[in-house]
């Protein structure tokens, strides 16, 4: 069976650019997560979506991150601007009809400088 | 204040012993799962545990639910289990998921 797959794997921007960071979830999930983890805050969530519907959008990040899920195959993360404090791994998963069928990304290393 | 809290943040071990890692939440559970995560690599599941005590081969865990805890028992520790062990609260829909802090494990040879 295919995982989670994320892309890039590694990410270096530029302070003020905009990046896309991209999630592929396991074929027939219906629920998709993407998270930020840092070693200061551990693992936070920045978008939940149940069935391509945005089910909560992490409050702290809505200002200049914004999550999107055009099909059930695709979903994508975007900074826009990114600032130096968003250097953190982002991880992407998605989740089927069992409560622990979670599957998570080996996600996307992003550095902005 | 944060609603999942793991202890200890970090612990090293002498290959063979054991090491009991604790999680205790502050909320209302529907249930608690826990994570793996080697370095640089994906989380894992080890274990959905809603309630009592779970056994997977090496590993062992207990969730008592109205004492807000749940532990993770590792016997008989393998340098290979050196990584990352995280705890997650899964709320009432089963579907988001709130981590703690993680413990990060050392096992020496």
């Amino acid at each position: 069976d295919a995982g989670v797959t994320q892309t890039p794997r590694h990410e270096v921007a530029e302070k003020g650019q905009t990046i896309i960071l991209k999630c592929e979830p396991v074929s027939g999930h219906n629920d998709l997560f993407w998270y930020r983890q840092t070693k200061i805050q551990g693992l936070e969530l920045l978008s939940y979506f149940r069935s391509k519907s945005l089910m909560e959008d992490g409050g702290a990040f809505k200002d200049r991150f914004k999550a999107e899920m055009l099909n059930s195959s695709f979903s994508t993360l975007k900074i826009q601007p990114t600032e130096p404090k968003d250097s953190a791994v982002y991880l992407c998963a998605s989740r089927g009809q069992g409560a622990a069928d979670y599957t998570f990304g080996s996600g996307t290393r992003l550095l902005v400088i | 204040g944060q609603q999942v809290q793991q202890s200890p943040a970090s612990l090293v071990l002498q290959e063979g012993e054991n090491a009991e890692l604790q999680c205790n939440f502050s909320t209302s559970l529907n249930s608690m799962q826990w994570f793996y995560q080697r370095p640089g690599g994906s989380l894992v599941s080890l274990f959905y545990n809603p309630s009592g005590t779970k056994h997977s081969g090496r590993l062992t865990s207990t969730t008592v639910i109205k004492e807000r805890r749940s532990s993770l028992h590792i016997s008989s520790s393998q340098t290979t289990d050196s990584g990352t062990y995280l705890c997650a609260l899964v709320n009432n829909a089963g579907a988001k998921l709130t981590f703690g802090g993680g413990t990060r494990l050392t096992v020496r040879p």
